[in-house]
């Protein structure tokens, strides 16, 4: 069975630091994606980054960057220059091989940024 | 392109009321679903659509009936609402199965 799962329930940070949020995935299927989403006090869920189990890099967008190390099943999300607007919870997501390739998300992960 | 968009923002139901949540997209995908998310649940999948006439249960759809007469729209019906739906409900889209899902701003459901 495909499962996320992301170990840190909170991560506090400083602004402008750097923060690395876990998280590790299982599949038996050799083709698949990763998704990072953000979702602040607000409600929604926002996309941020993509990762294919075939991409030979690992994926940036901006000051996000995603630490793909695949013979250990880890989706590493990492953010540079950690902003007060980061703070939000961040969900771990892998495109399912069934259901229509449903997400399959992970319980989240805290993030709180301080000054 | 107002994007994925879901009514009503919340709602307040009796047990044993039924109620439909709306999801609409205008991006043109073929792909829709419904998720509902508990705390310390992450999200989970109710129902998906593959496209206009097609439709299929997800991980948890009990209590809930779903239908896609076209390509914009994917509402939820909730035949007989039950404590136990209390929950926030995202709508998400995409081009194809696969692709990158794009949520709406989600529905929080209270079930008295």
């Amino acid at each position: 069975a495909q499962k996320i799962t992301q170990t840190q329930p909170g991560m506090f940070v400083q602004e402008k630091e750097a923060v690395t949020l876990d998280c590790t995935y299982d599949t038996s299927d050799p083709s698949y994606g990763l998704f990072w989403y953000k979702q602040p006090s607000s409600g929604e869920m926002i996309f941020l980054i993509y990762q294919g189990s075939y991409d030979q890099q690992n994926a940036t967008e901006g000051r996000y960057s995603l630490n793909f190390q695949k013979a250990r099943k880890s989706a590493n999300l990492v953010i540079s220059a950690s902003q007060l607007g980061d703070s939000a919870m961040y969900f771990c997501a892998m495109r399912g091989n069934q259901a229509g390739t449903a997400l399959i998300f992970g319980k989240g992960t805290t993030l709180s940024v301080s000054s | 392109n107002a994007g994925v968009t879901q009514t009503p923002k919340f709602q307040v139901l009796k047990t044993g009321q039924s109620m439909t949540l709306q999801c609409a997209q205008d991006m043109n995908h073929e792909y829709m679903s419904w998720y509902r998310q508990d705390p310390g649940m992450g999200l989970r999948l109710i129902h998906y659509s593959v496209g206009a006439g097609i439709t299929d249960q997800g991980e948890v759809p009990n209590g809930y009936n779903v239908s896609r007469s076209t390509t914009e729209d994917f509402p939820l019906r909730l035949l007989s609402a039950a404590p136990s739906q209390t929950s926030v409900y995202f709508c998400a889209s995409s081009y194809s199965p696969g692709d990158t899902q794009y949520f709406g701003p989600g529905t929080r459901l209270t079930v008295l």
